[in-house]
């Protein structure tokens, strides 16, 4: 099973700063199938990125994901007032697919 | 479009067996790729991924909740169903099911909006 860890756990910034969060496998995630996902309080989890680096649909290209192998990492280059969440990463290369514990971007 | 709906209790009772419905639309089970997963989510805690069902029926299951769980589909309803046995009030969390698609490989791109369990006696 491949374990996800995210760093930081929580992140405290204040609107129009970069984020930068960060998602570190215990073994190489196949395919560098690795999505990230957007939680709100109250809300079910909202795909942002797929394949690593792909943003999904409707997705405002301030969210970028990149890495391979067991290093990724999501920035959000200018913090708007509806990005505070808490954003979890997810591999689903292999069998169980498994998610990190989240990182809470929070507002300074 | 894509809808994704969860149903089934609120409240079981310890050692009772959790049965949850996902009732969908807008995708076939039967379509090559496809799969429907459930999650979950403790409250105030992170997600968890506990099973998976394949359009050409497959199964994949977390390996620390194997031998309580099980998936089911029935695509002439558009509905999948897992149970989870010997519930203990740990289990008490939301519970979402989720799609996915090989074919656009972009993991769980479309989430039902969750269903609170609390187990309690």
């Amino acid at each position: 099973e491949i374990v996800l860890t995210q760093s930081p756990g929580t992140l405290s910034l204040s609107p129009g700063e970069r984020a930068t969060l960060s998602c570190r496998a215990s073994q190489s995630v196949g395919g560098s199938y690795l999505a990230w996902y957007q939680q709100k309080p109250g809300q079910a989890p909202r795909l942002l990125i797929y394949g690593a680096s792909s943003r999904a649909t409707g997705i405002p290209d301030r969210f970028s994901g990149s890495g391979s192998g067991t290093d990724f990492t999501l920035t959000i280059s200018r913090l708007e007032p509806e990005d505070f969440a808490v954003y979890y990463c997810q591999q689903y290369g292999s069998s169980p697919w498994t998610f990190g514990q989240g990182t809470k971007v929070e507002i300074k | 479009q894509i809808t994704l709906k969860e149903s089934g209790p609120t409240l079981v009772k310890p050692t009772q067996t959790l049965t949850l419905t996902c009732t969908f639309s807008g995708f076939s089970l039967s379509s090559s790729g496809v799969g429907v997963s459930w999650i979950r989510q403790p409250p105030g805690k992170a997600l968890e991924w506990l099973a998976l069902i394949y359009w050409d029926d497959d199964k994949r299951y977390s390996p620390s909740l194997n031998s309580r769980l099980t998936i089911t589909k029935d695509t002439s309803k558009n509905q999948v169903v897992l149970t989870m046995t010997n519930m203990d009030p740990r289990d008490t969390a939301t519970y979402y099911c989720a799609h996915s698609d090989w074919g656009v490989a972009a993991g769980l791109d479309y989430w039902g909006q969750g269903t609170l369990v609390t187990v309690s006696s």
